[in-house]
């Protein structure tokens, strides 16, 4: 199994409809972390998890809402989006969140119709 | 908040030339990380720097972490096609235990 699966690959939305994205990762890491990624910008750290328990939201709207039951499982739940939130949306995960490396699933794109 | 400069923003090569990008910051940093994104895939660490002058290579890259700590190059020897993608430079200040991205150098490949 790869080291960070993220499902769907692919996700199309309308703007009054409700999905997640979820992610898992098989590295025995206890930190995990949800990025936005956006053309020819640098990432956009959303939020970090620390064994469950959420340590940073970077003043993320409150359509996103970001959950993780354990700490191989992370969750961002969507509701009532906008075109603009289209992007690739990246989990990571890291040994601990003073870690310096960070290993990175595959990403979903996100389309906002 | 704390930027990271990364250039160039795109390259257009042939296969064989050697290939130089680099970042800059106007803090301090420890730690210097680099990242290859292939198309439809996440970011993948390529080679990870912890001290100000350290020299590391992986395969055909190495990179530097600059004297100064507010710099880092990436260079690439004899690029090959599966070389293309998007090179990310990323960093950790002393204030800020969350990495600083760079907006990442699109290799291209001529044929």
């Amino acid at each position: 199994e790869t080291g960070v699966t993220q499902t769907p690959r692919h996700l199309v939305m309308g703007m009054t409809n409700k999905k997640s994205l979820k992610c898992e990762q098989h590295l025995g890491h206890n930190a995990m972390y949800w990025y936005k990624q956006s053309a020819k910008k640098p990432l956009e750290l959303m939020f970090v998890y620390s064994l469950e328990e959420r340590v940073e939201n970077n003043s993320v709207p409150s359509r996103f809402s970001p959950e993780c039951p354990n700490s191989s499982h992370l969750f961002l739940h969507l509701h009532t989006l906008q075109p603009e939130d289209s992007a690739l949306y990246l989990c990571a995960s890291s040994g601990g969140i003073s870690a310096r490396e960070l290993f990175f699933g595959e990403g979903s794109r996100l389309t906002v119709l | 908040g704390q930027q990271l400069n990364q250039s160039p923003q795109s390259m257009f090569i042939q296969e064989g030339e050697d290939v130089s990008m680099n970042c800059t910051s106007s803090s301090i940093f420890n730690t210097w990380l680099w990242y290859k994104q292939d198309p439809g895939e996440g970011p993948v660490l390529l080679i990870a720097l912890y001290k100000a002058g350290e020299l590391t290579s992986n395969g055909r890259l190495t990179a530097q972490f600059g004297i100064t700590r507010k710099d880092s190059f990436l260079n690439i020897s004899a690029s090959i096609p599966s070389d293309v993608g998007i090179y990310f430079c990323a960093g950790l200040s002393d204030s800020n235990y969350q990495l600083i991205w760079g907006a990442g150098t699109k290799l291209i490949i001529k044929p």
